[in-house]
């Protein structure tokens, strides 16, 4: 079965930076795209970025460019999600999500469980 | 970028029908798609495309669309339905990117 196992949970100092996993299985890796998507504590999602994991092009919201980068390990099915710099306001939980490749695709059929990082000093 | 906006919270009667709305110009190019959450679990995809639902969502949820506005509707809806709904769909301001709504907090009474 489609799964997409995160690492663990994080606690970080402002300034620091972190990395989270997504290791994909049940499905070809790079078939689909790998998008990763926030939640703060009692808030909405909000989009981050995506991958695609066969040639590593990447694409991430403005707000976060500069900040975020977007890798994968296709040796393993992981994507990585990095993010630099963080703020106090960037705790919250981080999802990846895959979404499958074809023009009419645009929804996230697979999620993650989600990786708290929590910034506090 | 775009925006897609929700009402930040409705409540139905257990049993009875639900429209939850999604407002946003993307809307007009892109089918929306919808996410159930429950508290602390990942986001669940309930429909996407025009009104598909993937395996194991119940027959009671539907969609539709019209003009910048989608909704999502609960046909008799259930006590395990309350929980959050966020709508989500592709940016279509230019660069491909994404977008999801405020979402909807939904109770059963």
């Amino acid at each position: 079965q489609v799964q997409l196992v995160q690492s663990g949970a994080e606690v970080k100092k402002p300034g620091a930076s972190v990395r989270v996993s997504c290791t994909a299985s049940g499905y070809t890796f790079t078939d689909y795209y790998v998008h990763w998507v926030r939640q703060a504590p009692g808030q909405g999602l909000e989009w981050l970025g995506w991958i695609n994991p066969d040639n590593g092009g990447t694409s991430s919201a403005p707000k976060f460019r500069g900040r975020v980068t977007l890798t994968r390990d296709t040796s393993i099915n992981t994507a990585y999600l990095e993010m630099r710099r963080l703020r106090s306001d960037d705790t919250a939980v981080y999802y990846c999500a895959r979404l499958e490749k074809g023009v009419s695709s645009t929804w996230f059929d697979f999620w993650g469980q989600g990786t708290l990082v929590t910034v506090s000093s | 970028s775009s925006e897609l906006t929700q009402d930040p919270a409705v409540s139905v009667a257990l049993g009875q029908t639900v429209r939850i709305t999604c407002q946003g110009d993307s809307l007009r190019r892109y089918y929306a798609s919808w996410y159930q959450q429950k508290p602390g679990q990942a986001p669940v995809l309930v429909i996407y495309g025009k009104t598909n639902r993937p395996s194991g969502i119940p027959d009671r949820f539907s969609a539709s669309s019209s003009g910048n506005t989608a909704s999502l509707t609960i046909t008799g809806a259930q006590a395990e339905d309350e929980a959050d709904y966020y709508c989500n769909s592709r940016d279509s301001s230019g660069e491909p990117a994404w977008v999801f709504g405020g979402g909807t907090k939904l109770t059963v009474l």
